[in-house]
């Protein structure tokens, strides 16, 4: 089983460059999420999804976005980067609204580094 | 919206002793409180979870404990080893109401050989 799988590993960009974060689960979860972590800042909800056409924002969104085109996939999209989102990104999935809800599935994360 | 407080931020101990980790939320409709152990370099993974119809949960060397009155519950970690170093969080999520979880700002746990 792979689970949450998350691409790149390692990433450095220079400011004002764009990219994207990719994740796919293969749970058929309907809830998956972005969370940066940052040093002594615990976890951060940055976008999250409810199913395949249905996004909304968490904790810090300023500066990204995703889209969800399918089940499986949630990429996570830096549109201008900046030195301030240097920081490492969990993709995270689980079910939703149903007896099996809670466990929330990491993937093993993608760090970042903006020059 | 839900205020998770996690205490301590880090904790040292020796082989061999406890460990307990404790957190505080403030939303009543909270019902459901897993915790996280997350290895260097790895994605948080779930070690053990409690709902809100029971008071205590133990799986081998770890347990969880429920107060819904006081709105905290703690991870106890008994005969610590030195593979349980990590960083724990603790989460709280209320079925029922937004399904999305809060989580604690994390514990760092060495364990001294």
């Amino acid at each position: 089983n792979a689970g949450v799988t998350q691409t790149p590993k390692f990433q450095v960009l220079k400011t004002g460059q764009s990219m994207t974060l990719q994740c796919a689960q293969d749970m058929n979860h309907e809830y998956m999420s972005w969370y940066r972590q940052d040093p002594g800042m615990g976890l951060r909800l940055i976008h999250y999804s409810v199913g395949a056409g249905i996004t909304d924002q968490g904790e810090v969104p300023n500066g990204y976005n995703v889209s969800r085109s399918t089940t499986e996939d949630f990429p996570l999209r830096l549109l201008s980067a900046a030195p301030s989102q240097t920081s490492v990104y969990f993709c995270a999935s689980s079910y939703y609204r149903s007896e099996n809800t809670g466990e929330l599935f990491f993937g093993e994360g993608s760090r970042l580094t903006v020059l | 919206g839900e205020n998770v407080e996690q205490h301590p931020s880090t904790l040292s101990v020796q082989e061999g002793d406890s460990a307990v980790i404790k957190c505080t939320y403030s939303d009543s409709a909270s019902n459901y409180f897993p915790w996280y152990k997350q290895e260097l370099g790895k994605g948080p993974q779930l070690i053990i979870d409690i709902r809100s119809n029971v008071g205590e949960k133990k799986d081998q060397r770890i347990a969880v404990t429920l107060n819904k009155t006081a709105k905290h519950f703690s991870l106890h970690i008994t005969e610590t080893q030195p593979e349980d170093s990590a960083v724990y969080f603790c989460a709280v999520m209320a079925s029922g109401g937004s399904y999305i979880p809060t989580f604690g700002r994390g514990t760092s746990l060495i364990v001294h050989p």
